[in-house]
């Protein structure tokens, strides 16, 4: 059984077009999160949900939003690509804030977002 | 300055050998530390848990120094699938915010 799991796998685009990136956990997990991991490797985090409530919100361009209908599920969608936002967007998840203090993630496979 | 810093290597080392990554993080008030590993295209998985006396998983030793706010990896007698990039993470345990280091890169040479 899959963890964390993430739809598309790979996704290739035009500048300019709308997309969507899906999340699903069937940890029972409270929280989940975005990342972004960018060609020189570096893993940041864009937004982080606990039950379905937005609790981080990075700086990110608000072209980006995600949304979260349920504990398990945590969609990305992408307005107007642009170039810049080619990278690999990963998908993660844990059991909560403040909980044991040693908080695992658990991270989806990865979407390979390439924008041309 | 970087919440979490770590020198991006890159390590080449032969079989057998020992070798240690050291990641310092800028924020004294952090609460949890972890080791994480990413093979190339894969996502990144827990290696082990930091704890302040310290502990040990097989070859593998992490250390916490909180007085110097470093953590340190040490792998023992390193095998050919050690070779991944090793990722220093540190959480605030505030609004549960993980900070990620940029990575280690690691290749062990037959």
């Amino acid at each position: 059984d899959t963890a964390v799991s993430q739809t598309p796998k790979y996704l290739v685009t035009q500048m300019g077009n709308d997309k969507s990136i899906k999340c699903e956990q069937n940890l029972g997990h409270d929280t989940m999160y975005w990342y972004k991991q960018d060609s020189k490797k570096f893993l940041k985090i864009m937004f982080s949900y606990n039950n379905k409530e937005l609790i981080i919100n990075e700086t990110v361009p608000n072209r980006f939003s995600p949304k979260s209908p349920d504990k398990a599920h945590l969609n990305l969608h992408i307005n107007s690509l642009e170039l810049g936002d080619s990278a690999v967007y990963f998908c993660a998840s844990s059991q909560g804030p403040g909980t044991s203090g040693q908080e695992t993630q658990y991270f989806g496979p990865g979407t390979r977002l390439l924008v041309l | 300055r970087k919440e979490v810093e770590q020198d991006p290597g890159p390590f080449n080392v032969p079989e057998g050998a020992t070798v240690a990554f050291n990641c310092t993080y800028s924020n004294s008030a952090s609460q949890s530390f972890f080791w994480y590993r990413q093979d190339c295209r894969k996502e990144p998985k827990l290696l082990m848990s930091v704890y302040s006396s310290g502990n040990e998983d097989g070859r593998f030793t992490a250390q916490l120094n909180r007085a110097s706010q470093y953590i340190s990896l040490l792998i023992r007698d390193s095998k050919l699938s050690d070779s991944a990039t090793y990722l220093c993470v540190v959480n605030t345990n505030t609004g549960n915010q993980f900070y990620f280091g940029t990575g280690t890169s690691l290749t062990v040479i037959p």
